[in-house]
């Protein structure tokens, strides 16, 4: 069965850095694709972040290139967001999930970032 | 690419049959997908290119459209359908999203 857990949310100062993993089971991590996608109180899913297979490529939303980077370690199945000069715009709840075939099939639960002073 | 669904809400009963409607703001040909999202839960893929349905998922849902305009169809609604469904495009990054439709129970 394929897991994803995401952790490392919290409540951080505007200004302040927080990283985001997602620990991932049941599938050969190494091989797939993998995003992140968020969702602000009451608003539209949005995706931030892709990182290929073997890290070959990565790709960014426009307001949070630079900020954000996105890295995975396969040796221990688990993907990251370091998130630097975080905005209380970047309130949201943060999903990690698997990105093959032009879909995102599985999903965690989600972990909460709160960016409030 | 901007992502419009349609109607951003619905009241519907169980046994009626549903459509919500997504339009992209430029062609993706078939790049569309359809989540359900249900309160406190991530999205659940539902449809994938346009029209495949995910394995596990009830064959009441169905997905046509290509293009610019796309339409998720529940044939008989049943109870734990009455949740939030999201378009997504993935024919380029950033991929984007609708707003999703909201679908009640009336």
């Amino acid at each position: 069965e394929v897991q994803l857990l995401e952790s490392g949310g919290g409540l951080v100062q505007p200004g302040g850095s927080l990283r985001l993993s997602c620990a991932a089971s049941g599938f050969t991590f190494s091989t797939y694709a993998m995003s992140w996608v968020r969702q602000a109180p009451g608003k539209r899913l949005e995706w931030l972040s892709s990182i290929t297979e073997s890290a070959t490529n990565t790709y960014y939303e426009g307001s949070v290139k630079g900020r954000f980077t996105i890295f995975r370690d396969d040796s221990k199945s688990t993907l990251h967001l370091q998130m630097n000069s975080l905005r209380p715009d970047d309130t949201a709840v943060y999903y990690c999930a698997t990105d093959r075939d032009w879909r995102l099939e599985h999903w965690g639960q989600g972990t909460l970032v709160t960016v409030s002073s | 690419i901007q992502m419009t669904q349609s109607p951003s809400s619905l009241s519907s009963s169980e046994g009626d049959r549903v459509t919500i409607t997504c339009r992209a703001s430029q062609s993706i040909s078939t790049f569309l997908n359809w989540y359900q999202q249900k309160p406190g839960s991530a999205p659940k893929l539902l449809i994938y290119g346009a029209s495949y349905l995910q394995t596990g998922v009830p064959s009441r849902f169905s997905g046509s459209g290509s293009g610019t305009d796309f339409t998720l169809t529940i044939s008989s609604l049943q109870p734990e359908d009455f949740a939030i469904y999201h378009c997504q495009q993935s024919y380029t990054t950033p991929y984007t999203f609708g707003q999703g439709t909201r679908l009640e129970i009336k």
